[in-house]
């Protein structure tokens, strides 16, 4: 049991490069989401997902799409990477119904020069 | 939408020592959790707690929702305490508003 995982750990982007962040989680969650974390600041909400094929906008989602098409998979992208963008980005998913703790993956730290 | 402010932002203290940490929010809430997140960045879910008191180990919360805070109490500090400790609240139980955090340090 893995629980949420994040692929890549690490990544480097030119501006206007793109690039796709992959979160996959297996305890069978209906919600998924994805924050960005900058220095001195809390978690922010980019976009999460409430079930398959549903996606819904965040608190910062301007320069970000996202797709859940498979139930245990969600997809952060970036069209044209942006300076501003440059975060460390976390996925995390929770059991609608249930306690609704929000259990996260490792984090992504990406940098955009 | 709901602001959250946590206090103290920084915290230093001796191993063995208590502390405590607060969480202000400025409406009603659902949901409440909170989170440490350790020195190599991984976020680690420490309560679901709305309402009430909990208690895992040396740490508990307690939750006041008609007075729209939260506690968050660490019992004989370990250096693996070490960290930043978030409170996140919800209106509804869907989308977490997060507070900027206690960064806590605790020396040996």
């Amino acid at each position: 049991n893995a629980g949420v995982t994040q692929t890549p750990k690490f990544r480097v982007l030119k501006t206007g490069q793109s690039m796709t962040l992959l979160c996959a989680q297996d305890m069978n969650h209906e919600y998924m989401y994805w924050y960005r974390q900058d220095p001195g600041m809390g978690l922010r909400l980019i976009h999460y997902s409430v079930g398959e094929g549903t996606t819904a906008k965040g608190e910062v989602p301007d320069g970000y799409n996202v797709s859940r098409l498979k139930k245990q998979n969600f997809l952060l992208g970036l069209e044209s990477a942006a300076p501003s963008q440059t975060s460390v980005y976390f996925c995390a998913s929770t059991n609608a119904g249930g306690s609704y703790e929000q259990y996260f993956g490792p984090g992504t730290r990406l940098t955009v020069t | 939408g709901i602001q959250v402010e946590q206090s103290p932002p920084d915290l230093i203290l001796q191993e063995g020592a208590n502390s405590t940490l607060r969480c202000n929010f400025s409406d009603s809430v659902n949901n409440l959790q909170w989170f440490h997140q350790n020195p190599w960045g991984q976020l680690i879910n420490l309560f679901y707690i709305p309402s009430g008191t909990k208690q895992n180990g040396r740490l508990s919360a307690t939750t006041v929702a008609t007075e729209r805070y939260s506690l968050l109490y660490i019992s004989s500090s370990q250096t693996t305490d070490s960290g930043v400790y978030f409170c996140a609240v919800a209106g509804g139980n869907e989308k977490l508003t997060f507070g900027t955090g206690t960064r806590l340090t605790i020396i040996p």
